[in-house]
């Protein structure tokens, strides 16, 4: 198994550029959901879903979307950069049945910069 | 979801054990209590996970105070790759990260 995979791992963008953070998961998990990670500080929840076709929100979600149209898959985004979105962007997957109990696969993250 | 509080950094000698401190006052009934950690540079790493009793694994121990208010993570020997950012989550229908505590094993 792969895992968690994300692409691509570093991304430089302009502010107004909009582009996709890929996130990919082999282990048939239910729940996936999206981080930002900025310096110094611990992850912050944008979006996540419990399955095929349901998302919903985090705590910081605005400027991003996501959908979910097949298990595997979960990308992320960005409508709009802004160099407040420059981050490391986490994603994670885990199964969905015993809600709390289950542990959480992370990805190695994709390191953004908008200038 | 619980809110957690952790002490900024703390450190350890190598070899000797280590105990995290983790208050989560505010914790529910059906909240798990989960401990991730993040080695420089790397996505979170789950460390173990309990709900009401103590709890081990290969990795290290969780003994969770029987009000459910606190925990702590009990790592038996400290080695130089336990250097990381050890997060504790209270977990209901989400996780939410703190700024966790930054561990420093000296040689």
């Amino acid at each position: 198994n792969a895992g968690v995979t994300q692409t691509p791992k570093f991304q430089v963008l302009k502010t107004g550029q909009s582009m996709t953070l890929q996130c990919a998961q082999d282990m048939n998990h239910e729940y996936m959901s999206w981080y930002r990670q900025d310096p110094g500080m611990g992850l912050r929840l944008i979006h996540y879903s419990v399955g095929a076709g349901i998302t919903d929100q985090g705590e910081v979600p605005n400027g991003y979307n996501v959908s979910r149209s097949t298990t595997e898959d979960f990308p992320l985004r960005l409508l709009s950069a802004a160099p407040s979105q420059t981050s490391v962007y986490f994603c994670a997957s885990s199964y969905w049945g015993l809600a709390g109990g289950i542990e959480q696969f992370f990805g190695p993250g994709t390191r953004l910069t908008v200038l | 979801d619980a809110k957690t509080t952790q002490p900024n950094s703390m450190e350890s000698n190598e070899e000797e054990p280590v105990h995290l401190p983790c208050n989560h006052s505010t914790i529910s009934g059906t909240d798990y209590i989960h401990w991730y950690r993040q080695l420089p540079s790397q996505g979170p790493e789950y460390v173990i996970h309990g709900l009401t009793s103590n709890v081990n694994n290969r990795m290290a121990s969780l003994a969770i105070a029987e009000d459910r208010k606190s925990s702590t993570l009990i790592l038996h020997r400290a080695t130089l790759r336990d250097a990381a950012v050890y997060y504790c989550i209270g977990v209901g229908n989400q996780f939410y990260f703190g700024t966790g505590t930054s561990l420093t094993v000296i040689p």
